[in-house]
């Protein structure tokens, strides 16, 4: 079993859905999460962290369940500018990050 | 502007050839990262540094080496031998000043090819 998984997709939307990202973590262990998006060709970028309690930033949802090892993503009012793939990152120890192999999503028209 | 800078951009590589990228922070962080990322794959840790003068292997270090002599550079040398040295680099680093377990941030990468 993988440390990180993610559905690859393509999750292909109209702009203005409402779109769902899970992703499950098999180290009960792991403190910290996050969720980063990374553009065709681009460096990862830091979405945002994930909290126990849940946390809201804008269009974006973070979710975290400990007793299933999931974490998910929910973007609300989708843009065409989302676009991209959607990494979980679950913190591995030793200042270490496990990465999963990403989402991808297509907004479209 | 606080950043990493990865240098270069794009590097092409010759059969039997040592290849450095170059990896600089100036963001003061004590954490330092290498990863390998190849197409429609997750990203795989090569090597990290916590502290100057010390560093880790990651999963897939071999054929790889790194130095971390000053705080704010952690070049990676991809040897010869590493067979299938394509992909792309990206450098991260990450700090404590609010605890344990921050995110990590990165650098523009760079893209490797053997010619």
């Amino acid at each position: 079993r993988k440390e990180v998984e993610q559905d690859p997709g393509p999750f292909n939307v109209p702009e203005g859905a409402t779109v769902a990202f899970n992703c499950t973590y098999s180290n009960s262990a792991s403190q910290s999460f996050f969720w980063y998006r990374q553009d065709c060709r681009k460096e990862p970028k830091l979405l945002m962290s994930v909290y126990s309690s849940g946390n809201e930033d804008g269009r974006f949802t973070a979710q975290l369940n400990r007793a299933s090892q999931y974490i998910s993503l929910l973007i609300r009012d989708s843009k065409l500018s989302d676009s991209a793939t959607y990494l979980c990152v679950v913190h591995g120890g030793y200042n270490k990050l496990i990465f999963g192999a990403g989402t991808r999503l297509a907004v479209h028209p | 502007d606080g950043g990493i800078t990865q240098s270069p951009k794009y590097l092409f590589r010759k059969e039997g050839q040592n290849v450095t990228l170059s990896c600089e922070q100036n963001l003061n962080h004590d954490a330092m990262y290498w990863y390998r990322q190849d197409p429609g794959q997750g990203l795989r840790l090569i090597y990290y540094s916590q502290i100057v003068n010390d560093f880790q292997k990651g999963d897939i270090a071999e054929g790889y080496s790194v130095s971390r002599e000053k705080k704010e550079s952690f070049p990676l040398t991809v040897t010869s031998a590493q067979k299938n040295p394509t992909a792309f680099y990206l450098c991260a680093s990450s700090g404590r000043d609010r605890g344990p377990n921050q995110p990590q941030h990165f650098g523009d990468g760079t893209r490797l090819s053997i010619l």
